[in-house]
């Protein structure tokens, strides 16, 4: 199985929204809503941001949306603040009962 | 609330059997909405899915690791574990294990802090 593609990279300034991309296949994003994103600031675990495309764990800010269209899910990080920079995954569930990461984003607070 | 613990060897040597533990506190692994995956990241990389089981017992692995991977479950000790047989150098890596079914079920939260395993030829 391919991993989802993310770009390596996004940036933004404090208080501006910043929007990163997961690209699959009709596999895994295309076929369910079964996307979720995962935040992980340098050393530590992963923490669950979104699941089911675009619902967010109670004590995730509202500030983290999620949404999908076709292939491509994208989570939206609005009024951007430095403790949010981290790396970025996102994650579907496939067809095959597996799971596929993307390869990560590096969001950066400038 | 469910807290998960990964245990095991740090170093290994190429062709050994990497054996990992998972404990689990606050909740038994057996109830059935529960679900359990181990996930892996390499030094400086992107997360890699190893497998999930399922509470019933049903595994599902990554096919770049099949031939090689056991995760299994010992309700006694409210462990799960994962086995990786004949390993090299490219199995170092922090493995995670993580819960998936007490939020969104298609979903790992939470997770472990991860255990660092080098592979040593």
């Amino acid at each position: 199985q391919s991993a989802l593609t993310q770009p390596p990279s996004v940036s933004g300034s404090p208080g501006q929204s910043v929007t990163i991309s997961c690209t699959g296949s009709s596999s895994d994003v295309g076929s369910y809503n079964r996307v979720s994103w995962y935040q992980q600031p340098p050393g530590t675990a992963p923490k669950l941001m979104i699941y089911e495309v675009s619902n967010r764990p109670s004590g995730v800010p509202g500030r983290f949306s999620g949404s999908k269209s076709g292939n491509t899910a994208s989570l939206t990080i609005s009024g951007l603040q430095a403790e949010d920079e981290g790396d970025y995954y996102c994650s579907s569930y496939t067809s095959s009962y597996t799971f596929v990461f993307g390869g990560g984003t590096k969001l950066t607070v400038l | 609330q469910l807290q998960l613990q990964e245990s095991g060897p740090g170093l290994l040597k190429s062709s050994e059997t990497l054996s990992l533990t998972c404990t689990v506190s606050g909740d038994s692994i057996s109830r059935s909405t529960f679900y359990w995956g181990w996930i892996r990241q390499h030094p400086g990389m992107g997360l890699e899915w190893i497998g999930t089981m399922y509470y019933r017992g049903s595994t599902f692995y990554n096919p770049s690791l099949k031939s090689r991977v056991t995760i299994s479950a010992d309700t006694s000790k409210n462990e799960i574990s994962l086995n990786l047989s004949s390993v090299t150098a490219a199995d170092s890596a922090v493995y995670y294990c993580a819960s998936a079914g007490s939020g969104g079920y298609y979903a790992f939260d939470p997770w472990g802090q991860g255990t660092l395993v080098i592979v040593s030829s």
